[in-house]
């Protein structure tokens, strides 16, 4: 069984601060590592899809590492918006066959 | 176009009955999901089909069954229901198993009284 931890559980800052989060997850047989934006009332949002040691994955202002020897990603935000204030979750697959266990996520929230 | 969607967004109803949720993808996705949403928000995978196939059945109670009668569309059975099984369930697609994006549905939010 997989366990997948997020920390931390929440986070508050200031608009235009940099921030980042951390996803760990059993490094043994991994297949891929997911992240995703889930915003309140929504449904969860693909950002980045990793495999290999060392991948690094940008869109925007975000950007995120994998370090599967070790089991763990970061996401990182640059220069956050309120329009960032989102749960991020991650979520690690140890087979081909797209089951994924994800973490509780981390949960975000940008003070204009 | 909505890429994938649920219907009913909603649903309440109550203990003992039967009821279905449906779930359609029109991005031409080879694998749809069903993911659970318990009551402390976490998302817990249930089943996953790969062109109509299953592939991931999870430990789930055998009143919840999946039927995909094409690659489209993978619609949630649920017989007997019970106030446990109150909770969001989100249906998902992605072009293959594993290592690809999964595109998410809105959810179905379900109320067992």
């Amino acid at each position: 069984i997989l366990n997948v931890e997020q920390s931390p559980q929440s986070l508050h800052v200031q608009e235009g601060d940099s921030t980042n989060f951390t996803c760990s997850f059993p490094s043994s047989n991994f297949y891929a590592l997911h992240w995703y934006r889930w915003e309140t009332a929504k449904s969860p949002e693909a950002l980045f899809v990793m495999t290999l040691n060392g991948d690094e994955k940008k869109k925007g202002r975000i950007s995120a590492t994998l370090n599967t020897k070790e089991g763990y990603s970061y996401l990182y935000i640059k220069g956050s918006q309120p329009e960032d204030s989102a749960t991020y979750l991650c979520a690690s697959e140890n087979t081909n066959a797209g089951k994924s266990t994800f973490g509780d996520g981390t949960t975000l929230t940008v003070k204009p | 176009d909505t890429a994938v969607s649920q219907t009913p967004k909603y649903l309440v109803t109550q203990m003992g009955n039967d009821k279905s949720i449906k779930c359609e993808q029109n991005l031409g996705h080879d694998t749809m999901y069903w993911y659970k949403q318990d009551s402390k928000k976490f998302l817990k995978i249930m089943f996953s089909y790969n062109n109509k196939e299953l592939i991931i059945n999870e430990t789930v109670p055998n009143r919840f069954s999946p039927k995909s009668p094409d690659k489209a569309h993978l619609n949630l059975h649920i017989n007997s229901l019970e106030l446990g099984d109150s909770a969001v369930y989100f249906c998902a697609s992605s072009q293959d198993g594993g290592s690809y994006e999964q595109y998410f549905g809105p959810g179905t939010r379900l109320t067992v009284t």
